[in-house]
């Protein structure tokens, strides 16, 4: 079964510095990889997802993540952030169905993210 | 864009009652998914239906049930609810006429149910 892991509970960061959320995977057949951010009382909405080609991907609002099949790892980054930024970000995961995968969305346990003046 | 629309937003019952929770996917999706999240939690994959038939289980109690309708909205239903049932309850929805797309699922803003 796949599995997510976010190495980072909680991340502080000062406003307009750069940040990186971690993210890695197992998995024994190919995933398409997503994240979701969260703002305080509200729903899941799709930030980035990695569904095929290019293996970086970018966010309107200046997020991106990279997907390192060899080090099965996901990482999202922006080089500047701003506190409308704090939010929980999820690491998510679904397997390739046509290797026998499940639709389902496994995530990681979540970073919640404090961007402070 | 229409989104995945969750009714009610709140819900707040007693202990051994009853709750429906609703969901009306984006329009054309034809798959609908439930996701729990308790507090502090990550979400967790509870069912899902393609085209009105369960498609996948997860860990979801046997008090539980669902069904998704011909219009392709689906319910959640919850009985003899407990304590430990308190939760924001997400629905998604996806196509699965889109290709590599149909692996995106778009949710809903939840229901957060509490039960006293």
């Amino acid at each position: 079964a796949q599995s997510v892991t976010q190495l980072d509970s909680q991340v502080p960061v000062f406003e307009e510095a750069p940040v990186e959320l971690r993210c890695n995977y197992s998995s024994s057949v190919s995933v398409y990889l997503f994240w979701y951010v969260q703002y305080p009382n509200q729903g899941l909405q799709l930030l980035l997802k990695y569904l095929s080609g290019s293996t970086l991907v970018e966010s309107i609002n200046g997020f991106e993540a990279e997907f390192n099949k060899s080090q099965t790892s996901f990482h999202l980054r922006k080089p500047s952030v701003h506190i409308s930024d704090t939010a929980e970000y999820f690491c998510a995961v679904t397997l390739d169905l046509t290797q026998g995968g499940s639709e389902k969305l496994v995530f990681g346990k979540g970073t919640k993210l404090t961007v402070n003046p | 864009a229409a989104g995945v629309i969750q009714s009610p937003r709140h819900l707040i019952k007693e202990k051994r009652e009853t709750a429906t929770l609703k969901c009306y996917p984006i329009p054309r999706h034809d798959t609908v998914y439930w996701y729990q999240q308790g507090p502090g939690q990550d979400p967790q994959f509870l069912i899902s239906f393609y085209e009105k038939m369960q498609s996948d289980k997860g860990s979801i109690p046997d008090r539980f049930s669902a069904q998704q309708f011909s219009d392709y909205h689906s319910e959640l239903n919850m009985s003899s609810l407990e304590l430990g049932d308190s939760a924001l309850y997400f629905c998604a929805s996806s196509s699965q006429t889109s290709g590599l797309a149909k692996n995106i699922q778009y949710f809903g803003a939840g229901t957060r149910l509490s039960v006293l």
